[in-house]
């Protein structure tokens, strides 16, 4: 099957800084990626919608100045988080869909630690 | 926007016995509706998904259901084993494929 992945897996950082998360196609390529964020506990929460080529979508509620999105490739999207603080801190998952069917394949996903 | 309401927040059962997770949606434009397992610190699992032509599909001991008119379907796990225990999220996706998930059922199957 398709595989999507991460990187990194984990980063702790200091408040204050900037941290980059790659999502990566492996064996397919897509033109749309999707960024959710977990709390502890919680659902997945859809951030935004990132096209290659194009500025990305970003859901209500979510700063677009905070969480910058570059999908600069076909295979490529990455998830910025500017001047981080504590309640950042959480789990990342990148997903990509089916180039033809409903299904998304999922990344491992990033555990974001902000100190 | 869509909306997915998820009940049981937690579910406890016996091993051996059936488990079901039910799922409301609000935008009747939703057509594709996946089920996903979940483990701690892991990535979601597609289990099953049904599309909207469909009313039922069946992958062994699981189910998944679809009542079009209500707006509504569940996960059905039967003869459940210690392995099944994670946390459960049902979803709905339109058009556009964005995705929006229920809030999550923790499932605890007990020996």
């Amino acid at each position: 099957g398709a595989v999507v992945s991460q990187h990194p897996s984990w980063v702790i950082c200091k408040s204050g800084t900037s941290v980059k998360i790659e999502c990566r196609s492996l064996d397919f390529q897509a033109t749309t990626m999707f960024w959710y964020r977990q709390f502890p506990k919680q659902s997945l929460m859809l951030m935004a919608t990132s096209n290659e080529g194009s500025k990305a979508t970003y859901e209500q509620g979510v700063e677009k100045d905070k969480f910058l999105i570059n999908h600069a490739s076909l295979t490529l999207s990455t998830l910025t988080v500017t001047s981080a603080h504590p309640e950042d801190s959480s789990f990342y998952i990148c997903s990509a869909p089916a180039v033809s069917r409903y299904e998304q394949y999922f990344g491992p996903g990033t555990r974001l630690t902000v100190t | 926007g869509e909306n997915v309401e998820q009940h049981p927040s937690t579910l406890s059962v016996q091993e051996g016995d059936s488990a079901v997770i039910k799922c409301t949606y609000s935008d009747s434009a939703s057509n594709y509706f996946p089920w996903y397992k979940q483990e701690l610190g892991k990535r979601p699992q597609l289990i099953i998904d049904i599309r909207s032509n469909v009313g039922e599909k069946k992958d062994q001991r699981i189910a998944v259901t679809l009542n079009k008119t209500a707006k509504h379907f569940s996960l059905h796990i039967t003869e459940t084993q210690p392995e099944d225990s994670a946390v459960y999220f049902c979803a709905a996706i339109q058009g556009a494929q964005k995705l929006v998930f229920g809030q999550g059922t923790r499932l605890t199957i007990n020996p």
